[in-house]
């Protein structure tokens, strides 16, 4: 499709457990964002990833939390050993080259709950 | 430092008013993009509009409508004749060119949420 695709839509996992979410960006866009959304609150910034440029991890609130994007397309966020506070909507957005004057493109959000 | 702040964090209306959304912004840059964005409670955020730092021309878009003045630094949205559908919550934010940091330049109000009742 032409839009951004996020994978899976919701997941629920135990707490403790490892998740992965995916995030599969507009081709041709060099330009990855990862937020996160808890209930009722705004977007919180995670990662950005812009070509080869090393990534912008400062919004990664701990370091349980990882993510990578291979081929300059593709991006993994991972969540290590989960915590409750953890359950949120992971929003990816993807953005054409540096373009700082082009918006963004959301994906339709992974729904994680932690049990 | 850049910043974004819409100071509004809940809105209720009933149908048919017109309501306005504020956004207010700090930059230390010449150069820079507005944007804003909805968000239904579908969650999918939709672009809306986006205004650059050199043209203040206010813009209607059906019963949209954007006032983007630089002497105040804000970029109000104000939606005419509101309608259940309008009920989502809006996101103000700006990009700048010059000033490289973290998030690629772009930074987000922390949104306001609209209920239009009927």
């Amino acid at each position: 499709g032409a839009g951004v695709s996020q994978s899976p839509s919701n997941k629920v996992t135990e707490k403790g457990k490892d998740v992965e979410l995916r995030c599969d960006p507009i081709s041709g866009h060099t330009a990855l964002y990862w937020y996160r959304q808890s209930l009722g609150q705004g977007l919180e910034f995670l990662i950005y990833f812009q070509g080869n440029s090393a990534p912008d991890k400062s919004g990664l609130p701990s370091d349980r939390f990882s993510a990578e994007r291979t081929g300059g397309s593709v991006s993994t966020l991972t969540i290590q050993r989960t915590q409750q506070e953890d359950s949120a909507v992971y929003l990816c957005a993807s953005r054409r080259d540096r373009g700082w004057n082009s918006p963004l493109h959301f994906g339709n959000g992974t729904r994680l709950t932690v049990t | 430092a850049q910043k974004v702040t819409q100071a509004q964090t809940e809105i209720s209306v009933v149908e048919k008013e017109d309501v306005t959304l504020d956004c207010v912004y700090e930059t230390r840059d010449t150069t820079y993009y507005l944007f804003w964005y909805k968000q239904p409670p579908s969650g999918e955020l939709v672009f809306l509009i986006r205004r650059n730092s050199f043209d203040e021309q206010n813009e209607i878009s059906g019963r949209y409508s954007w006032n983007f003045q630089k002497s105040t630094s804000s970029f109000n949205f104000t939606i005419t004749a509101s309608q259940v559908v309008d009920s989502a919550v809006y996101f103000c934010a700006l990009s700048e060119l010059n000033y490289g940091g973290s998030q690629g330049n772009l930074i987000f109000g922390k949104g306001t949420k609209l209920s239009v009742k009927p």
